[in-house]
């Protein structure tokens, strides 16, 4: 299985800051990976796939980059809205399962 | 506009049953691999089961193995979990969500979740 390693657990900021969260992978997924945003008491909700594409929708202060091992999920602005969990997923070996990594909890300062 | 709406959750004793449904709505159900991922409290999110369109292929996360059964019926768009011997530790939030192909496979789309408490 791939293992997901998510980094910081944690992190708290103003609004407006810049958020960096990355996320490593234990195998090459090529750009295979997806980032999930999960606010207090709702369902996860699929915010960038393969990667770097936004899914419809998604506000374009949020970003997605890397390859290989290495991604990261930016939110360039912070805003409120944007108190939430976020989660990268392998999207490259299926099946048998699309693993999360642990998460990266976001709050506002 | 695609809906997933689960539901069956409850309180469960240990070594109890139940059986989560989730109806699907606004797109070809049969035309997608689902999914159950769960939340247990304070957690994160770990995939339980994958059943492919047709239901041929199912696979499990190790820990339910052997408890839980995924099926489909796509005449009635329904998703379903049969969860057997039921621990403390499979208390959680029950989501389904549906698998997109787009060169990757990503879960694009879940429902609400429905809350499995076990406990005597």
């Amino acid at each position: 299985d791939i293992q997901m390693t998510q980094s910081p657990s944690s992190v708290s900021a103003s609004v407006g800051d810049r958020v960096t969260i990355t996320c490593r992978t234990s195998q090459d997924i090529s750009n295979w990976l997806a980032w999930f945003q999960q606010k207090p008491g709702k369902a996860p909700k699929l915010l960038i796939y393969a990667a770097s594409t936004l899914q419809s929708g998604v506000p374009s202060r949020f970003s997605g980059s890397g390859s290989g091992t290495d991604f990261t999920l930016t939110i360039s602005s912070l805003q409120p809205e944007d108190l939430a969990t976020y989660y990268c997923q392998q999207a490259n070996s299926f099946p048998p399962g699309l693993t999360f990594g642990g998460g990266t909890k976001v709050e506002i300062k | 506009e695609v809906q997933l709406v689960e539901s069956g959750g409850g309180l469960v004793q240990p070594g109890g049953s139940l059986r989560l449904s989730c109806a699907a709505s606004g797109f070809t159900f049969s035309s997608y691999w689902m999914s159950w991922v769960r939340q247990a409290p304070g957690q994160g999110l770990e995939w339980v089961a994958n059943i492919k369109q047709d239901g041929s292929e199912k696979y499990y996360v190790d820990s339910v193995k052997g408890r839980f059964t995924v099926s489909r019926d796509n005449a009635k768009n329904s998703l379903y979990l049969q969860m057997n011997t039921l621990r403390a530790e499979d208390t959680a939030v029950y989501y389904c969500a549906r698998i997109l192909y787009s060169g990757g496979y990503y879960r694009d789309y879940w429902g609400r979740g429905t809350l499995l408490t076990v406990s005597s």
